[in-house]
C-alpha cells in the first residue's frame, strides 16, 4: 500500500518570501502524484498532478512542484507568496496500476502567510 | 463551468439518528467517491462508485451504505450516528477519460452529531 507524509504541519512565512511545502511518499510502484489545497470551509482544488514525463510541474496560482523518483519526493514551492495563499495544502497519490483511482492524502500543511 | 454538487451543506443530527447525504456529479463524470474529513485531519476516502456499481471500498463502517443512481448522483445513508462521525463529508468526480487523473471535489457537506 502507499503512503504519504507531509513533513511540516505549518509553515509560516511572511509575504512575498518563497515556500516549499514537503512531501514524501511511500510505494513499490509507479504513482500519480497531486497537490490539492482547500481554503476556509471549502472543498478541495486541484493545483497540479505529476502523471510522467518532465518532472517538474507547473500548476495554478504560480505553484509548482518537482517529482524526485530517486528521493520518493514531491515538494510543492512558490517562489512569492500572497495572504490569499493561506491555506490547508495536502499531498496526495493514486496507484494507476490497480485501477483504484481512489486518492491517499497526506495529513496536511497548513501555509500561514503573514504580511 | 459545473462542479460537483452536495447537499445539503449543513446538517445537525443527534447520536443514533440517520443522515443521507447527496451528491451530484458534473455531468457526463460517471464515477463517483466519498471521502470522510475528520476535524483537523485528512481526507479518508470511504468508497467509491463506476457506472452505478461499488468500485472500491475504503474505511467506510458498517453502519454506513452508498449507491450510486441511473443518473449518476450518489446518496451516502449513515444510521446509528455517533459523536464521531462529526465530520466534512467530500464527494468527488471523475471521467474515465480522466481515470486516476483527476478527481473534482464539491463543498463538503459538514455534519456535525450533538
Amino acid at each position: 500500500a502507499q503512503s504519504v507524509t507531509q513533513l511540516d504541519s505549518q509553515v509560516p512565512v511572511f509575504e512575498e518570501a518563497p515556500v516549499e511545502l514537503r512531501c514524501n511518499y511511500s510505494s513499490s510502484v509507479s504513482v500519480y502524484l497531486f497537490w490539492y489545497v482547500q481554503y476556509p470551509n471549502q472543498g478541495l482544488q486541484l493545483l497540479l498532478k505529476y502523471l510522467s514525463g518532465s518532472t517538474l510541474v507547473k500548476g495554478i496560482n504560480g505553484f509548482e512542484a518537482e517529482f524526485n523518483k530517486s528521493q520518493t519526493s514531491f515538494h510543492l514551492r512558490k517562489p512569492s507568496v500572497h495572504i490569499s495563499d493561506t491555506a490547508e495544502y495536502f499531498c496526495a497519490v493514486s496507484r494507476p496500476d490497480t485501477g483504484r483511482r481512489a486518492l491517499t492524502f497526506g495529513s496536511g500543511t497548513r501555509l500561514q502567510v503573514q504580511p | 463551468a459545473a462542479g460537483v454538487i452536495q447537499s445539503p451543506r449543513h446538517l445537525i443530527k443527534e447520536k443514533r439518528e440517520t443522515a443521507t447525504l447527496k451528491c451530484y456529479p458534473i455531468p457526463r463524470h460517471d464515477t463517483v467517491y466519498w471521502y470522510q474529513q475528520g476535524p483537523g485531519q485528512d481526507p479518508q476516502f470511504l468508497i467509491s462508485f463506476y457506472e452505478k456499481m461499488q468500485s472500491d471500498k475504503g474505511s467506510i463502517p458498517d453502519r454506513f451504505s452508498a449507491q450510486q443512481f441511473s443518473d449518476y448522483h450518489s446518496e451516502l445513508n449513515m444510521s446509528s450516528l455517533e459523536l464521531g462521525d462529526s465530520a466534512l463529508y467530500f464527494c468527488a468526480s471523475s471521467t474515465p477519460d480522466s481515470m486516476n487523473t483527476e478527481a473534482f471535489f464539491g463543498q463538503g457537506t459538514r455534519l456535525t452529531v450533538v
